[in-house]
């Protein structure tokens, strides 16, 4: 069975472009949380879906944005790109809506210049 | 403000000894605790957890130690094997809650 997937795998942006990065859950997980990694730091919760709903948030600005398909897919949304948005990207997905036991992708490497 | 964070940013130890990671928190609210391994490349990978209701919980080669009265968490590895060295993330976590804190992470490297 498929482990969570994260695509794409490398992403190089502009500042002030917007950019959109796509995350599929293990199959028969409904909660996707999103994650941004600044290179040499702990992991910082971005946002938690559940049953296509937004059911937590971090501390980002409004210029982050995510939504849940369906299918439990995630698609997380970024405009007006920083320089400080330079991160890896990881998604995570649980069976239900608390935080036990999350499952990581392997994440994508976002590079604005 | 309240966070995680570790006591050691690396650790090295030698092929077949023990390693001893620690953790300290300082959220009393937090319920749930966990740790992850992350080795290059990849994203976090869940090793074990511990409910606040627990001092200690054992799995394979790993144990987790909770102490609430000094908020201290450490993740003992048993015979520490090359294919442990990678960055451990302590973090906290209230129970149905929806943002799961990290701490800065230790860095482990096996010497053979």
């Amino acid at each position: 069975d498929a482990g969570v997937t994260q695509s794409p795998t490398h992403l190089i942006k502009t500042r002030g472009q917007h950019v959109t990065l796509r995350c599929s859950p293990i199959s028969g997980h409904k909660s996707v949380s999103w994650y941004q990694q600044v290179l040499g730091q702990g992991p910082q919760f971005i946002f938690q879906y559940y049953e296509k709903e937004e059911r937590g948030r971090g501390n980002f600005p409004d210029r982050f944005s995510a939504r849940q398909f369906p299918n439990y897919s995630s698609e997380l949304n970024v405009n007006a790109l920083l320089l400080g948005d330079s991160a890896l990207y990881l998604c995570a997905s649980s069976l239900a809506r608390g935080s036990y036991e999350q499952y990581f992708g392997p994440g994508t490497r976002l590079t604005v210049t | 403000g309240e966070s995680v964070g570790l006591h050691l940013p690396t650790l090295s130890v030698q092929e077949g000894d023990n390693s001893i990671i620690n953790c300290a928190y300082s959220n009393s609210a937090s319920d749930y605790f966990i740790w992850y391994k992350q080795e290059s490349g990849k994203g976090p990978q869940f090793i074990i957890d511990i409910r606040s209701n627990m001092d200690k919980r054992q799995g394979q080669r790993v144990t987790v130690l909770l102490n609430k009265t000094v908020k201290h968490l450490s993740l003992q590895i048993a015979a520490t094997q090359p294919g442990d060295s990678a960055v451990y993330f302590c973090a906290e976590n209230m129970i149905n809650n929806n943002d799961m804190r990290f701490g800065a992470g230790t860095r482990l490297t096996v010497k053979p």
